[in-house]
């Protein structure tokens, strides 16, 4: 069974620049994640969907950032325009169901802002 | 609010070594404890997971044990190789809602 895909791996951009983060989580899984990891720290949730349901975007800075889930299956994350701050890890990753709470992780972009 | 702390890293061992990595949650519910793994470049691992007091998740030769009267889950291993060094991320998850701790980086060294 495949896991949990992102793309791209690596992303350099300077700042000012938009950049998007693609997922896709194992088949069959509702629930998609969104996370930010800094440097030194464990993954933040940016963002949580319930098939193409957002249902938990409170930690998700919504003037530069959005994201979408069309057709309850991949999912994209944009961030425009980038800033400094914004360089860190971007997990994705998916559970069967709420109840499950177990999370299977992609491997993440690391993106870079210049 | 619900919460988990870890503590702090680097942790370096010996191979071999006897490994304990402490965990304590905050919970006003009954959550579910994770332990995951990072190894370098590459996304966090589930390595194991306890739902409910008492119960005790174990995968390859870890262990950590859902202790309710002292709201911990600490992994232990008792014997660590050099390809256990890694990031530790204990975890909570209560129903929608799932949280981290800082991780605990561990180097075991031949």
């Amino acid at each position: 069974e495949a896991g949990v895909v992102q793309s791209p791996r690596y992303k350099i951009i300077e700042k000012k620049q938009p950049v998007a983060f693609w997922c896709n989580p194992i088949s069959g899984h509702n629930t998609l994640y969104w996370y930010r990891q800094n440097l030194g720290q464990g993954p933040e949730l940016l963002i949580r969907y319930e098939n193409e349901e957002a249902v938990d975007d409170s930690q998700l800075p919504k003037d530069r950032f959005s994201a979408e889930r069309l057709k309850g299956v991949d999912s994209t994350l944009k961030i425009q325009p980038a800033e400094l701050g914004d360089s860190a890890v971007y997990l994705c990753a998916s559970s069967g169901d709420v109840a499950q709470e177990t999370q299977y992780f992609g491997p993440g972009t690391r993106l870079l802002v210049l | 609010g619900d919460s988990v702390t870890q503590m702090e890293g680097p942790v370096t061992l010996s191979e071999e070594a006897f490994l304990t990595i402490n965990c304590t949650y905050t919970a006003t519910g009954y959550p579910s404890l994770f332990w995951y793994v990072q190894y370098p470049g590459e996304g966090l691992q589930l390595l194991l997971k306890a739902t409910k007091a008492d119960d005790k998740g174990s995968n390859k030769g870890f262990e950590a044990t859902y202790r309710k009267e002292t709201t911990s889950f600490h992994l232990e291993k008792g014997s660590v190789q050099v390809s256990d060094s890694a990031v530790y991320f204990c975890a909570l998850g209560a129903g929608n809602q799932f949280y981290f701790g800082t991780g605990t980086s561990l180097t075991v060294i031949p």
